[in-house]
């Protein structure tokens, strides 16, 4: 079974804090993204990364950066936590290539930013 | 990806088979029907997905029509578990595009 593990599933940090999220997958997937998920919005993607060291900007990125040193990790940051970040934040993994688009997903980081 | 539409809620006794509805009438050729699930404060599941065959898994069993404007999820035998949102998706089988849930089915299972 692929698993996809967020590093914490709760998480309170103070306006103004340096936030990292990780998430790990352990199925050698090339994809790998982040969204967030708010009442009324459904999901929207913050960052995407094809491969070691790429990304690509979603639908929301302002206010976070990634990294991708390793294939099996895709780390989130907030470099500068502000009350409107909080939110429920998905990782998510795929195959990629022609194999298949399903995306598997970690339990989620429910954030709060006091 | 086009766009699907699925009835707001539905309920359905333990132990009896859920039926989950989906319309998608403007499928193209290359798009797949996906399903998921996702339980409240849980990250959403991958169920099953299908082309035109009907596709039976550990989880369910999908029933696609001919002209492929609608689906069927089945949930054999359902269980309080089961309870969560169904999502009903089309798109094509690769890429990396993002991921959009409609409102999606929201499914209880009573006792």
């Amino acid at each position: 079974d692929v698993k996809v593990t967020q590093s914490s599933r709760y998480l309170v940090k103070r306006t103004g804090e340096k936030v990292f999220l990780e998430c790990v997958q352990d199925m050698d997937h090339e994809n790998m993204f982040w969204y967030r998920q708010d009442p009324g919005l459904g999901l929207r993607l913050i960052y995407f990364s094809y491969d070691v060291k790429m990304k690509e900007k979603g639908d929301i990125p302002e206010g976070y950066s990634v990294s991708r040193e390793k294939k099996e990790r895709f780390s989130l940051i907030l470099e500068s936590a502000s009350t409107n970040q909080t939110s429920m934040y998905l990782c998510a993994s795929s195959l990629g290539g022609t194999s298949g688009n399903i995306q598997y997903f970690g339990a989620g980081t429910r954030l709060s930013v006091l | 990806d086009a766009k699907t539409t699925q009835p707001p809620s539905m309920d359905c006794a333990e132990g009896r088979a859920a039926n989950l509805p989906c319309n998608h009438s403007t499928i193209s050729g290359n798009e797949y029907v996906y399903w998921y699930r996702q339980i409240h404060s849980q990250g959403p599941q991958y169920i099953i997905h299908g082309l035109k065959n009907n596709e039976t898994n550990e989880m369910a069993s999908l029933i696609i029509t001919e002209d492929r404007k609608s689906s069927t999820l089945i949930l054999p035998h359902a269980t309080l578990r089961d309870t969560a949102v169904y999502y009903c998706i089309v798109r094509p089988r690769q890429g990396a595009q993002k991921l959009v849930f409609g409102q999606g089915t929201r499914l209880t299972i009573n006792p």
